[in-house]
């Protein structure tokens, strides 16, 4: 089946640092993309999407690229903030009502 | 501007009884509905999906059902909790025919015991 793959659990920031999460994922079709970011005690709110290869999708100074020959969609932020402080999930939906998440990253940014 | 509104915000129950919880959605007209649960800590499992009234489909099995009795609402319930069934859950909706970005709800906490 699907699958999508987090490899940091927690990262550990400074504020203005640069931030990279890595994902990869795994699925039989052309799955579109998806980065959710959680804070504690809430629902997860969507960031931004990617259907096809090499589109970018952004927001709130995230991006993330689809690269369909890596099969990746990294997170990326120039200068990180306190309040960016958060779980991040990366998901994938095959365009069906399916979507599967990845185990999140927790990142932590000290001021 | 649509709103998603799910209760009870928490719950602690006794292993062994039963469980309802619910999810509204205002403002959007035949949205597409799921539930997930997620364990402290952990990743989001999606449960069930619904594109309509009266109709649902199970993504995993955890002893648990769903059901859509209107149009803007989605209920989860079991009648024998486990201890397992602890957790967040959260309801999502998206657009009809956009089956792919959701969008979450506040999320009800449930402590079984």
């Amino acid at each position: 089946g699907d699958s999508v793959t987090q490899t940091e659990g927690q990262v550990a920031l400074s504020e203005e640092d640069f931030l990279t999460i890595h994902c990869n994922y795994s699925a039989s079709g052309y799955p579109a993309l998806f980065w959710y970011v959680q804070y504690p005690g809430e629902g997860p709110q969507f960031l931004f999407r990617a259907s096809r290869d090499k589109e970018k999708g952004s927001s709130r100074g995230f991006e993330a690229t689809y690269d369909k020959g890596t099969t990746s969609f990294h997170l990326r932020k120039a200068s990180v903030q306190e309040s960016d402080s958060a779980v991040y999930y990366c998901a994938s939906g095959t365009g069906g009502y399916k979507v599967v998440f990845g185990s999140g990253t927790r990142l932590l940014v000290s001021p | 501007a649509q709103t998603i509104h799910q209760w009870p915000v928490a719950e602690i129950k006794a292993v062994g009884s039963p469980l309802s919880l619910g999810c509204t959605i205002k403002g959007k007209s035949s949205p597409n509905l799921y539930w997930y649960w997620q364990a402290t800590g952990g990743t989001l499992q999606q449960l069930f999906y619904s594109i309509t009234v009266g109709q649902v489909e199970s993504v995993v099995q955890l002893n648990l059902s769903a059901s859509r009795p209107k149009d803007d609402q989605f209920i989860l319930s079991t009648e024998k909790l486990l201890l397992s069934h602890s957790g967040f859950y959260l309801c999502a909706w998206s657009l009809p025919g956009v089956q792919d970005t959701q969008y979450f709800g506040p999320g009800t906490r449930l402590l079984v015991l």
